[in-house]
């Protein structure tokens, strides 16, 4: 069974510009989450995506932005990059509730600069 | 919110030592408790999860974690470890509810352990 496939794997980006990430999940998971992980703030929670809706949203300006597909691939989109957007972006898969647990990604490195 | 605390951001032990890594969580409600592990430029591994069953947990690589809710800890440890145990562990708990669609993992600071040859 095929794990969940993020690209690009690395990114550089110029202040100002946008950027998408991509995710793509476990087969049969309906639920992809983004977490960002810095080394000031560790991992943070960015949203979740159920059935193509946004079911939960973290604490993260509206320059973070994502959607999901029928197919159930996500995405990511960050407008207007600035510096403190150089994170390691994960996704994360799983099939229902937390007990279940997640499956992550190996994530997307994108820098800033 | 929840909130998790690692104690101790950097560990170091030698190859075949007892290591134990400690977490504590902030809710009176046992949550779902989960560990992770992350390999340098890797995503994160689920080392083991704790789900309202038995107390202890055992995962994989040999490692377990024993649930005590009067001390809401969830302790990871690891009897004898090895040079391929070196890597950021973990500790996170899930805050919210699935039917409530508010459910996610809130993570504590991690710890880098380092096995010394």
């Amino acid at each position: 069974k095929a794990g969940v496939t993020q690209t690009p794997r690395y990114l550089i980006k110029t202040r100002g510009q946008q950027v998408t990430l991509s995710c793509s999940p476990i087969s049969g998971h309906r639920s992809v989450s983004w977490y960002q992980q810095t080394p000031g703030q560790g991992l943070q929670f960015l949203f979740e995506y159920f059935s193509e809706t946004q079911r939960n949203k973290g604490n993260f300006p509206g320059r973070f932005s994502g959607r999901q597909f029928s197919n159930s691939r996500s995405e990511m989109n960050v407008s207007t990059l600035e510096l403190g957007d150089s994170a390691l972006y994960l996704c994360a898969s799983r099939l229902r509730g937390l007990d279940y647990g997640y499956t992550f990604g190996s994530g997307t490195r994108l820098t800033v600069v | 919110a929840q909130s998790v605390t690692q104690l101790g951001s950097h560990v170091s032990v030698s190859e075949g030592a007892l290591v134990l890594l400690r977490c504590n969580y902030s809710s009176s409600v046992p949550p779902y408790l989960f560990w992770y592990v992350q390999y340098p430029n890797q995503g994160l591994q689920l080392l083991l999860k704790y789900t309202s069953a038995a107390t202890l947990v055992k995962g994989i690589n040999g490692f377990e974690a024993e649930f005590k809710k009067s001390e809401t800890s969830f302790h990871l440890r690891k009897p004898s470890v090895h040079i391929s145990d070196t890597a950021e562990y973990f500790c996170a708990v899930s805050e919210g509810r699935w039917d409530f669609g508010n459910e996610k993992l809130t993570f504590g600071t991690g710890t880098r352990l380092t096995i010394i040859p």
